[in-house]
């Protein structure tokens, strides 16, 4: 059974600092990784997507991903009230039938 | 922009009633794809199709059909409502199997 965890939080972060959003995943074959934002009530909205190891970075989001550890995080600089969301982390294989695993989601909480 | 568009926002209807939840999107995606999403449980993946009139069963089929007449439009079935199938519907398209885009979502209430 291939999983995706993250801690459910809620992770609470003061305004303007760095929020950091952690996932792992357990097929050493997965490819492709996704972080998606959710706000209450609404449907996910993809924010990242990654393919290789190391960082990309798109303004003051960062994914960064280990392979080797099964690692994919996000992390928002100069974090602020617009970004308190459930961040969904999703992953997937190397091939057309594999199926997007999706991880339950963190809530997180930027705190004015 | 990709658009992914659902028949309703919300929905109430009542036990054993046949309910059609329609999608449509707009970008000429070949894959499409049904959750539902429920607290705790987080998107449990429903049917999912790859080519106008194919389908594939997601991890909890039960209850549910869909149908895939033209590329744009995947809809979900549920041939006798019952109150274990309240929840949030959503629906997602992608060019590629991967990068996924997601309607707005209907909440069904089935009483």
């Amino acid at each position: 059974q291939k999983e995706v965890e993250q801690n459910s939080g809620p992770l609470s972060v003061p305004e303007g600092a760095i929020a950091s959003l952690n996932c792992t995943y357990s097929d050493r074959g997965s490819q492709s990784f996704f972080w998606y934002r959710q706000y209450s009530g609404k449907s996910p909205e993809l924010i990242m997507f990654i393919y290789s190891n190391g960082d990309k970075e798109d303004g003051r989001f960062t994914a960064q991903l280990n392979k080797a550890s099964q690692y994919v995080s996000l992390l928002i600089r100069d974090s602020q009230p617009s970004d308190s969301a459930t961040y969904l982390c999703a992953v997937s294989g190397p091939n057309r039938d594999d199926k997007i695993i999706f991880g339950k989601g963190t809530r997180l909480h930027i705190l004015p | 922009d990709v658009k992914v568009t659902q028949s309703s926002r919300y929905l109430v209807k009542r036990t054993g009633e046949k309910v059609f939840l329609e999608c449509v999107q707009d970008m000429d995606h070949e894959n499409m794809f049904w959750y539902r999403q429920d607290p705790g449980l987080g998107l449990r993946l429903i049917y999912f199709s790859y080519d106008v009139k194919m389908k594939e069963k997601g991890d909890i089929p039960e209850g549910y059909s869909v149908s895939r007449e033209k590329k744009e439009r995947f809809s979900l079935i549920l041939e006798s409502a019952s109150t274990n199938q309240t929840s949030m519907y959503l629906c997602a398209s992608s060019l590629d199997y991967n990068e996924q885009f997601f309607g707005p979502g209907t909440r069904l209430t089935v009483l």
